[in-house]
């Protein structure tokens, strides 16, 4: 099963550009979720989704965007790139809330110079 | 606010001592809490959660409403148990996130 997929893994962005971060799943999940991983900061919430047409924000949603059109997809867009988004960053999916397990993508490491 | 802490960044071990890895919550409803873990090169994975009361690769984890914690125990660590481990809470009816702690680095020394 392929499960959570991200790509790419790895990419370099000069600051002001920007991208699109791709993440689709195949497990039918309605919750969708897109995170950063920092050091000593943890796992960051971006933004999730709860279903197609269905987005919100997380705890630091400045400077990126999701849409979520499908049940599989959901992209993050990262406009006018900074070096202060340099992370990893992982999407995950869950069938449900409550005590649902979450599936992680492998992450995408971004540097912005 | 929804809030997860782990006080320790770094926690240092040798082979066969006791950990334990510390969780404190801040949620208003009642919470699910999990602690995930990322091993080297691998995704995060779920390790366990509060409502099965199970114990996985040795490890458990007791919620404590009184105290709102829900710490990671192992009696005795293991060398493949070095990795990263994260403490998460969710919710239900309506509450959709799912928030992360800081982690806490496990190192198992021979």
């Amino acid at each position: 099963n392929a499960g959570v997929t991200q790509t790419p893994k790895f990419r370099i962005l000069k600051i002001g550009q920007s991208m699109t971060l791709q993440c689709t799943q195949d497990m039918n999940h309605n919750y969708m979720y897109w995170y950063r991983q920092d050091p000593g900061m943890g796992l960051k919430l971006i933004y999730y989704s709860v279903g197609a047409g269905i987005t919100d924000k997380g705890e630091v949603p400045n400077g990126y965007n999701v849409s979520r059109s499908t049940t599989e997809d959901f992209p993050l867009r990262l406009e006018l790139a900074a070096p202060s988004q340099t992370s990893v960053y992982f999407c995950a999916s869950r069938g449900g809330q409550g005590d649902t397990e979450a599936f992680f993508g492998q992450g995408t490491r971004l540097t912005v110079v | 606010a929804q809030r997860v802490t782990q006080p320790e960044k770094l926690l240092s071990v040798f082979k066969g001592a006791p950990v334990e890895l510390k969780c404190n919550y801040s949620y208003s409803g009642s919470p699910e809490l999990f602690w995930y873990v990322q091993y080297s090169r691998q995704r995060l994975q779920l390790l366990l959660r509060h409502i099965s009361r199970e114990s996985i690769k040795g490890f458990t984890a007791d919620l404590n409403k009184g105290e709102t914690s829900f710490h990671l125990k192992k009696p005795f660590a293991q060398e493949e148990d070095s990795a990263m481990y994260y403490c998460a809470l969710s919710g239900s009816g309506g509450y959709n996130k799912l928030i992360f702690g800081a982690g806490t680095r496990l190192a198992v020394h021979p």
